[in-house]
């Protein structure tokens, strides 16, 4: 089964720091979601990306897709207390069923 | 639109009881699914409907029931709870198996 292994486990930065999320699968990655969830609260779909080199921007935050590495890197540009949160990537495909890495905790100092 | 609705938000429930979860969305989707998420476990799959009529487990479907009789809603039936229900639920929904989730705000649940 394909597992999902996401660095840094947890990761604190002074507010206006640039930051990144990687997320490692141990098997051909053809596609991710990323997936931010805040304490207490539901999960909140910030992109997806279907192939291999595939770059995506929403706001401060970017994604992109390396196929060959089986990798993705979500970066924070100037973060701020609202990025704040857990970050969570999952592979495309399963048919709907969303296998989750263990995420990446964001604190996020003022 | 509401998206993805969930009640109740907190429930408390002694061993033994049952109770159901609602779940509703109003965005059209065909695929709906429930999710438990418990700490240093993640989330796990419960069940998941692609559609109307239409229902399948999970990862961990022990203890849990579900039916889909319209597009909107997807209850989900405690039948006897345990303790190790003690958890937070998530229900969400996507255009097709193939597309994005999009979920609810979550349902706490303490079983004593």
């Amino acid at each position: 089964s394909q597992e999902l292994e996401q660095s840094p486990q947890s990761l604190i930065v002074q507010e206006g720091k640039n930051l990144t999320i990687n997320c490692t699968s141990s098997k051909t990655l053809y596609g991710l979601y990323w997936y931010k969830q805040k304490y207490g609260e539901g999960l909140i779909f910030l992109m997806m990306l279907q192939k291999g080199g595939e770059e995506k921007s929403h706001e401060k935050i970017t994604a992109k897709l390396d196929e060959k590495k089986q990798q993705s890197s979500l970066h924070i540009t100037a973060s701020q207390p609202s990025h704040a949160g857990i970050y969570l990537c999952a592979p495309t495909g399963n048919t709907g069923k969303l296998i989750f890495g263990q995420g990446t905790t964001l604190q996020v100092k003022p | 639109n509401a998206g993805v609705t969930q009640t109740p938000k907190f429930q408390v429930l002694k061993t033994g009881q049952s109770m159901t979860l609602q779940c509703a969305q109003d965005m059209n989707h065909e695929y709906m699914s429930w999710y438990r998420q418990d700490p240093g476990m993640g989330l796990r799959l419960i069940h998941y409907s692609v559609g109307a009529g239409i229902t399948d487990q999970g990862e961990v479907p022990n203890g849990y029931n579900v039916s889909r009789s319209t597009t909107e809603d997807f209850p989900l039936r405690l039948l006897s709870a345990a303790p190790s229900q003690t958890s937070v639920y998530f229900c969400a929904s996507s255009y097709s198996q193939g597309h994005e989730q999009y979920f609810g705000p979550g349902t706490r649940l303490t079983v004593t």
